[in-house]
């Protein structure tokens, strides 16, 4: 079964706009945790943000700021004033604290465009 | 800076050729991973190390196999490619302690195809 949904598949925005990206998860654990990474063109992911189950305290980080809660099991992400440099691929994953302490599970990706 | 290399941006090769995909890290992780990336799936791991010679199979270990002889390297074995296996793969590595807690490093990937 999916354990981590991500139902956009493309966006595509103008510069300065705000972009979402949503992610719903499922998890039977009391403790776990959630990370976004991204996936420029280049090819390498890079880990952005993680959060445990414990925290749903929501935060911002420059033009990163996301939004857990464990009622609708979302772990969304926003970047505020989009720039061309945030044209990537996004990934929400889940990892499970006691399954396979080592395996993190993906999401399909959303693929984002920012256009000039 | 965590590096994770990987040995090929790019590949062909033919049906039923062995391959050897590399992977190097040079941050002492205990942990290293095989993915592959297909659209609209996302990243499926393959095989997992979590120490020299040790292995696991991870979700779709089918048509793969991997070597871990040193700690830094961890070798991605198409024992006879087939043209399903076209994809991205991508290796990662992580500390071990608080496994499920430490993010991933990931290497840029090489994209494989299979003629």
């Amino acid at each position: 079964a999916q354990k981590v949904t991500q139902a956009q598949t493309e966006i595509s925005v103008v510069e300065k706009e705000d972009v979402t990206l949503d992610c719903v998860y499922e998890t039977r654990d009391t403790t776990y945790y959630l990370f976004w990474y991204k996936q420029p063109p280049s090819g390498e992911l890079v880990f952005l943000i993680r959060r445990n189950s414990f925290d749903e305290q929501n935060e911002i980080s420059g033009r990163y700021s996301w939004n857990f809660q464990k009622s609708t099991s979302s772990f969304n992400f926003t970047i505020t004033a989009s720039q061309v440099v945030d044209s990537a691929v996004y990934f929400c994953a889940l990892s499970e604290a006691s399954g396979d302490d080592y395996k993190l599970s993906f999401g399909a990706g959303t693929t984002v465009t920012v256009r000039a | 800076d965590v590096k994770v290399t990987q040995s090929s941006r790019y590949l062909v090769k033919r049906t039923g050729e062995k391959v050897f995909l590399e992977c190097v890290q040079d941050m002492d992780h205990e942990n290293m991973f095989w993915y592959r990336q297909d659209p609209g799936l996302g990243l499926r791991l393959i095989y997992f190390s979590y120490d020299v010679k040790m292995k696991e199979k991870g979700d779709i270990p089918e048509g793969y196999s991997v070597s871990r002889e040193k700690k830094e390297r961890f070798s991605l074995i198409l024992e006879s490619a087939s043209t399903n296996q076209t994809s991205m793969y991508l290796c990662a590595s992580s500390l071990q302690a608080g496994s499920s807690y430490n993010e991933q490093f990931f290497g840029p990937g090489t994209r494989l195809t299979v003629l």
